[in-house]
């Protein structure tokens, strides 16, 4: 079983509606969740952090996190062609070695005009 | 946050060279990472760069593959050594405050 898992998408949605996205991890000692939009050919840039159980909303996007069912999640309200990027889902992990993060295979979402 | 500088961006390498990869950030981490990217895939940790000590390397890298130095605790290096062909990927240093923040990346081709 992979660490972080998430769907690979493509997520087709239409412009306007929400897209939403789901991460799964295994590691139940995990403390921190991210999620990264990454354009093609662009480095990942951070879009939300979560640390604690519930809803935190940030303008469009809302991450959800149920440490109990393991699960984080993203949704992205009325979405816009600009929000077509793949969208990582990152686990920090507390290792011997130190904090790592580990990110799932992301999800590809596209926004139809 | 942080703010990486990465280098090169992009480079087209002729098997059996080596490529070294230069990062800077703009401020004292602890520890650097990083990260491979190949085509269409996520990020997948190659090793963890501490300063003073031997990079950590994650299980299916080597150091005579990837052999990276950490001189001080704001600049690393990723040297991509003996390049062959599957070696063409998106090389990405990053650093953790909170969150992890991202140079540039470089984008290799081996030809």
């Amino acid at each position: 079983q992979k660490e972080v898992e998430q769907n690979s998408g493509p997520l087709s949605v239409p412009e306007g509606a929400i897209a939403s996205l789901n991460c799964t991890y295994s590691d139940r000692v995990s403390q921190s969740f991210f999620w990264y939009r990454q354009y093609s050919g662009k480095s990942p840039e951070l879009i939300m952090s979560i640390y604690s159980n519930g809803d935190k909303e940030d303008g469009r996007f809302t991450a959800q996190l149920n440490k109990a069912s393991q699960y984080v999640s993203l949704l992205i309200r009325d979405s816009q062609p600009s929000d077509s990027a793949t969208y990582l889902c990152a686990v920090n992990e507390i290792k011997a070695a130190g904090n790592k993060l580990t990110f799932g295979g992301g999800t590809r979402v596209l926004v139809k005009p | 946050s942080a703010v990486i500088s990465q280098k090169p961006s992009r480079d087209i390498c002729q098997r059996g060279t080596s490529l070294t990869i230069q990062c800077q950030v703009d401020s004292q981490v602890t520890m650097m990472f990083w990260y491979r990217q190949q085509p269409g895939q996520s990020l997948t940790l190659i090793a963890t760069a501490n300063q003073g000590s031997e990079a950590t390397y994650e299980s299916g890298f080597v150091i005579d593959k990837f052999p990276i130095s950490r001189p001080n605790l704001t600049f690393s290096t990723l040297t991509v050594s003996n390049m062959s062909p599957e070696d063409s990927s998106i090389y990405l240093c990053s650093v953790v405050r909170l969150e992890a923040f991202f140079g540039q990346g470089t984008r290799l081709t081996v030809v």
